[in-house]
């Protein structure tokens, strides 16, 4: 079983350029969820999907952008990398009514 | 808004033996759900434990157990018998309720190193 897949694995970016960080899940989940990790520190949300067709804000949206592309797959962007977003990304998922959320393996994000 | 705080940045117990990680969080709410995730070097967040608020009995999953002190809002993880395996940051975790989108809070972590 998948699970919960993110690609890439490792990114380096330049300050300024973007990029798309891709996040697919085989659960048949409703919710979808973007986090970061800074070193030293735990999961905060960035953005989240409750389910297919809608997307809110999280605790450290700023600089990012997301896309439910359909049920399965929720994107996160950034337009215009900056060293601040150097952190090690992941995505979860979780069905509706459920508490329990996947994670997936994470994307580790450095920007020079 | 919720906080989870975990007091204790790093812990090492020997193999065998058992270590107790501390949690505590602040809440306005009544019905909520409290995780123990576990994040090996592979990065991977691995769920150890959760605990449903409403339920008095203490969470247990094998070699893990849990002590939550609802009224002074606090949720310990105790790890017995400790493996090499364990050694990796525990993240402590609240969720409100069960509505669709329900995000995670996390504790800041603790890293557990079981020496042999």
């Amino acid at each position: 079983n998948a699970g919960v897949t993110q690609t890439p694995k490792f990114q380096v970016l330049k300050t300024g350029q973007s990029m798309t960080l891709q996040c697919a899940q085989d659960m048949n989940h409703n919710s979808m969820y973007w986090y970061r990790q800074d070193p030293g520190m735990g999961l905060r949300l960035i953005y989240y999907s409750a389910s297919e067709g809608t997307t809110d804000k999280g605790e450290v949206p700023n600089g990012y952008n997301v896309s439910r592309l359909n049920k399965r797959e929720f994107s996160l962007r950034l337009e215009s990398a900056a060293p601040s977003q150097t952190s090690v990304y992941f995505c979860a998922s979780s069905q509706t009514g459920a508490d329990i959320q996947y994670f997936g393996a994470g994307t580790r994000l450095s920007v020079l | 808004a919720q906080t989870v705080t975990q007091s204790q940045p790093e812990m090492s117990v020997q193999e065998a033996e058992t270590v107790t990680l501390s949690c505590t969080y602040d809440t306005s709410e009544n019905n909520y759900y409290l995780f123990w995730y576990k994040q090996p070097p592979s990065r991977q967040m691995i769920l150890v434990i959760r605990q449903e608020a409403y339920k008095q009995q203490n969470a247990t999953e094998n070699r893990f157990s849990v002590n939550f002190q609802k009224a002074a809002k606090s949720f310990s993880l105790k790890i017995s018998d400790s493996q090499l395996g364990d050694t990796a940051m525990y993240f402590c975790a609240f969720m409100k309720g069960r509505a669709a989108g329900n995000k995670l809070t996390f504790g800041g972590g603790t890293r557990v190193l079981v020496k042999p």
